[in-house]
Parts: structure tokens; sequence; C-alpha cells
């Protein structure tokens, strides 16, 4: 089945440094999506990737949907306290709409 | 605020006893998904509703688990006779599918607070 590898596992970064994570899959994605979720609740939408090659910025985050349509990075520049959580990215394909996600990156940020 | 609601949020229930869980999705969205959600573990896929129709479940989706969406509005997901295995968050999603789209006919996925379920 399709299975997405997201790396790094975990990083501890200083506030205002830049945070960079990515994504591959073993198929190909119609779609890429990047969440992130705080501690006991649900995943909160980022970005969302419609083709390959394209590049989308929401304040401080850019994430790009790469062009062979099997990976997708997320950076994160200036990085402040509040950006602490777990970032997941998610994609799919077909008509069904149903996502798959990576296994998070957990972000800690150092006042 | 008309983001999508799940209630209960926590749930502690004895192995063998039946809950309930709801799921409100953002009005007019007519796609609902249900994911279930272990620690460390990103979201996987459950089932899914298309208005009231259910279209697709996961092998996940044991006998003892049941979801229906009566009337293309909110949903129910059921577990029957729990195990300590089901113990988990479980996350209601929902969108808005356009067919007119050309990109992402599905629409963006928005999800619930979810329901922690923690059977002892």
């Amino acid at each position: 089945g399709q299975q997405l590898n997201q790396s790094p596992q975990s990083m501890f970064i200083q506030e205002g440094e830049d945070v960079s994570m990515n994504c591959t899959s073993s198929s190909i994605f119609n779609t890429w999506l990047w969440y992130k979720q705080d501690p006991g609740e649900g995943p909160v939408l980022l970005i969302a990737l419609y083709k390959a090659g394209e590049l989308t910025s929401n304040g401080r985050l850019t994430a790009q949907f790469g062009i062979t349509r099997k990976d997708s990075f997320l950076n994160i520049s200036a990085s402040i306290p509040s950006d602490v959580g777990i970032y997941f990215c998610a994609g799919h394909s077909g008509n069904t709409g149903k996502l798959i996600f990576g296994q998070g990156t957990t972000l800690q940020v150092k006042p | 605020d008309t983001g999508v609601s799940q209630d209960p949020r926590h749930k502690i229930t004895k192995r063998g006893q039946n809950v309930t869980f709801r799921c409100d999705p953002i009005s007019e969205h007519n796609r609902l998904y249900w994911y279930r959600q272990t620690l460390g573990q990103g979201p996987e896929f459950l089932t899914y509703f298309q208005n009231e129709a259910q279209l697709e479940k996961s092998r996940l989706l044991s006998d003892r688990f049941s979801a229906e969406r009566p009337k293309g509005s909110f949903s129910t997901l059921e577990i029957q006779r729990t195990e300590q295995g089901d113990s988990a968050m479980y996350l209601c999603a929902s969108s808005l599918e356009r067919t007119w789209a050309v990109l992402d006919p599905m629409g963006e996925q928005f999800f619930g607070p979810g329901t922690r379920l923690t059977v002892l």
C-alpha cells in the first residue's frame, strides 16, 4: 500500500532559526497537504498543494509539491515558540480523497 | 465558529462496552471522513461518506465498528464490545466536493478536535 516517509522525526531548534522537513512517497499523489497538530487536538490545515512543481506560501510557511509527484517539503522561516507542535504531511490520489499521512515531525523551539 | 465538532472529547470505558461518537461536519460539506490516530503516529483512514452513502471502508474497520450518516449531515461511529486495542484518538474530517474543480475536486479536509477513547 501507499506509504509516506517523513523526516526528520523530531527537531529542537532555537527561536529565529529556519526549519525544513520533507516527505517522500512510494507512489504518485495528486494532492499534498501539510497539517499541524497540537497535543489533544485535531490536525489544522496549513498548506495545500495541487500541481507538480507548485510552490505555495502561507505567512512564514512555504511548501512545494515535488516535480516527480512523490515528494513535498515544508519550510518554516524565523521560527517562534508557537510553532511548537507536530507537523504532518498527507497526500491522496484517485477519487476517494482519503488521506495517507506521514509519521509526523515533532518541532520544539527554544526561546 | 462553524468548524467540525466532535462529541464527546474524551471517553473512558471498560472492555466489552459499546461506545458511540458523533461528528458534525462543516455545514454544506458533502464528504465526511473518519480516521484513527494512535500515539506517535499519523491518522489512519477508517471510512468516508459522500452525503449519506458510505463509499469506502478500510480493513482497519472490523465488524465491531459501524458508521452512519443517515441524513447526509452528522455522522456517528459506534464500536461494539470495545477492546484495549481500540484506545486511540478518533478524528472526523469534512470536505466540500467540487465536481467542477479541475484541481482536487474532493476538496480540502478540515478536521475536528477528535474524541480520545480509553478502554480499560
